[in-house]
């Protein structure tokens, strides 16, 4: 099954916000309010940071933020950090009890 | 707090069938409510969804691997497993265990066990 889109790099100075997105289709992002983003560390497992779309786990920095416009939903970080600096990967729930993950980001605090 | 460990063997040939056990502590899978699944990473690549399965046994897979893949609960042993047959350089991979109280979204992860496929 084909993979959500997300640009391969961003990158931002401290302080600054970034924006993500995450496109799908009809099918999955914008089918369903069931999207989610996880931050990956070099060598690390992934860690959720926003679930359905908007909500954030417990313990889950407020600078993280997530939003959806038809069948694109965005992650946006704000006054960026270097611990930021990281990959970051949405997923969708798609049709028929499936998920689909987008390819990843990697976002570079400069 | 539930911690999930992924074990299985690291070298597995082509053809073959790869088998990872990820085992539970810090709570029970039978009265959890969690969905269990398994996600992998090949090198240098993104997060692929293998498949999720629910302690009651019902199972979600992903249509490319979906003729592959199988996963099980053993409440016993508080482990869920994944075999993947005919197994391909292709699935040279880390492969994680991780749960959640919804299908679409996991909260909890293992460190990951890295398998390569090679003869």
């Amino acid at each position: 099954q084909s993979a959500l889109t997300q640009p391969a790099s961003v990158s931002g100075s401290p302080g600054q916000s970034i924006t993500i997105s995450c496109t799908g289709t009809s099918s999955d992002v914008g089918g369903y309010n069931h999207v989610s983003w996880y931050q990956q560390h070099p060598g690390k497992a992934p860690k959720l940071i926003i679930y359905d779309v908007t909500n954030r786990p417990s313990g889950v920095s407020n600078r993280f933020s997530g939003s959806k416009s038809g069948n694109t939903a965005s992650l946006t970080i704000s006054g960026l950090q270097a611990e930021d600096e990281a990959d970051y990967y949405c997923s969708s729930y798609r049709s028929s009890r499936t998920l689909v993950f987008g390819g990843g980001t990697e976002l570079t605090v400069l | 707090q539930l911690q999930l460990q992924e074990s299985g063997p690291g070298l597995v040939k082509p053809s073959e069938t790869l088998s990872l056990t990820c085992t539970v502590s810090g709570g029970s899978i039978s009265s959890s409510g969690y969905y269990w699944g398994w996600i992998r990473q090949s090198p240098g690549k993104g997060l692929e969804w293998i498949g999720s399965i629910y302690h009651s046994g019902t199972t979600h897979y992903n249509p490319s691997l979906k003729s592959r893949a199988t996963t099980s609960v053993d409440t016993s042993k508080n482990q869920i497993s994944l075999k993947l047959r005919s197994v391909t350089a292709a699935d040279t991979a880390v492969y994680y265990c991780a749960a959640g109280v919804v299908l679409e979204a996991f909260d909890i992860w293992g460190q990951g066990t890295r398998v390569t496929v090679s003869s």
